[in-house]
């Protein structure tokens, strides 16, 4: 089945910093791929989403990118703030499929003020 | 907008009892997902409806949990027999349409002694 595989786990940054999370997949009937964020204590927040039709999704200090022939997403975050410390989850759907999401181990943000 | 509600936030069970968490979902959603988060941040998806109808559900959740959506109730989803490793972050998101963006509650923590 699909799997889903982020890069890397755990960042540790600079506010101010930009930072890059890597998701890769391996499902190609895979056609959407939201990113959730979860802070500790907090609910799953759907920050960003792309279709696989698209090529760039920009919203605010969030960029998604995706590449179809590579199976690889890429979210670029810039202007890092404490706030943005939290858990990132890239997860995928599968066409036709009843919209179930796979979700990766998700990447540990920490940025320090 | 409403946000899904999910209760209660914490639940202790003994091995082998019941345990059971109820979701209302976002208003105007038909769509229900349940998910189980592990310590590890591993997902799994359990089951799925769309309105009072289940769409999809892992073997698991057929022979060991109990899940509906009555209309104009709170979904719920019950564990018939709880062990060790059913210890987890349970998940209900929401979604107007089945291949529409998912809106996660804040989940329940089941802790099982």
């Amino acid at each position: 089945g699909e799997q889903v595989e982020q890069l890397p786990s755990s960042l540790i940054v600079q506010e101010g910093a930009s930072v890059l999370i890597n998701c890769s997949y391996t499902d190609s009937a895979s056609v959407y791929f939201p990113w959730y964020k979860q802070e500790p204590g907090k609910r799953l927040q759907f920050i960003i989403d792309i279709r696989s039709n698209m090529e760039r999704k920009q919203t605010q200090r969030l960029t998604l990118l995706f590449d179809k022939k590579t199976k690889h997403l890429s979210l670029h975050i810039t202007a890092t703030q404490p706030g943005d410390s939290a858990i990132y989850f890239c997860s995928a759907r599968i066409t036709g499929n009843t919209g179930k999401l796979i979700f990766g181990l998700g990447t540990t943000l920490q940025v320090q003020p | 907008n409403s946000k899904v509600i999910q209760t209660p936030r914490y639940l202790v069970k003994g091995q082998g009892q019941k345990a059971k968490m109820r979701c209302i979902p976002e208003k105007g959603h038909p769509v229900v997902f349940w998910y189980q988060q592990n310590k590890n941040n591993e997902f799994k998806f359990l089951i799925n409806f769309q309105n009072q109808e289940v769409l999809q559900q892992i073997d698991m959740t057929e022979k060991r949990f109990s899940a509906e959506c009555p209309s104009n109730s709170p979904c719920s989803l019950e564990i018939q027999s709880s062990e060790a490793g059913d210890s987890a972050l349970y998940l209900c998101a929401s979604s107007l349409f089945r291949h529409d963006t998912q809106y996660f509650g804040p989940g329940t923590r089941l802790l099982v002694l």
